[in-house]
């Protein structure tokens, strides 16, 4: 699976759009990118996935530019309960197991 | 979508006991399924992978004998940490995916194990 590199921690406020860029340049032909969502002593909760452009759904927007070497998970309007480890993952999803990087530590502020 | 299930939610034991995870999967079959180990502030760790009526697959560095896999049934995956020790506290997690929702992977609640 390629490797991914993201920020390891982030600040926000409430109401404010937050953008968490991940890299992931070897990514190859059949890998897709998916993120997940981690909450303090629960298991990771799937939020978004896709292969390029862009995907949108209830929770959050991807933007993957043409050349996939890189992703950013868009969470529009976070709340404190958005505060969360948030997983880039890529890989051909196929039946491996998914391995994890070391997340972005967000954190929301009144 | 799929809901996998773990049982217990935490769990404390005294070293030299065997504690046993129960994971499941509560609406679809899973001939695959993947224990993780997580550390406090650290990611989660593949220890092993799960397979229905085979053997497990470890992870490089994962005593076989110590973390005991059994996947008797399509909907459950058992993990069992014998001879416990305080270095095995950590929070269990299993994962499975529906082979019919695609490629998103499902994870359990996890499981707090405390070893006093």
């Amino acid at each position: 699976l390629a490797k991914t590199t993201q920020p390891i921690s982030m600040d926000s406020y409430e109401g404010q759009e937050v953008n968490i860029t991940c890299s992931h340049n070897n990514i190859a032909t059949n890998d897709y990118i998916t993120w997940y969502q981690q909450f303090p002593s629960q298991g990771p909760r799937f939020i978004i996935q896709g292969y390029k452009t862009k995907v949108t759904n209830e929770v959050a927007s991807l933007f993957i530019p043409a050349d996939r070497k890189s992703s950013t998970l868009s969470l529009p309007r976070v709340s404190l309960s958005d505060t969360a480890v948030y997983y880039c993952l890529v890989g051909d999803m196929g039946r491996r197991a998914l391995t994890f990087g070391s997340g972005t530590r967000l954190q929301v502020q009144p | 979508g799929a809901v996998v299930s773990q049982h217990p939610s935490w769990v404390i034991c005294k070293s030299g006991t065997s504690v046993k995870i129960e994971c499941r999967s509560l609406d679809f079959q899973a001939t695959t399924m993947f224990w993780y180990r997580q550390f406090p502030k650290q990611s989660l760790m593949l220890m092993a992978t799960s397979n229905e009526g085979s053997k497990a697959t470890y992870e490089q560095g994962v005593e076989k004998d110590k973390f005991l896999i059994n996947h008797a049934s399509l909907t459950l995956s058992t993990l069992t940490v014998t001879s416990a020790h305080p270095e095995d506290s950590s929070f269990y997690i299993c994962s499975a995916r529906d082979p019919g929702q695609g490629t998103e992977a499902f994870f359990g609640q996890g499981t707090r194990l405390t070893v006093v």
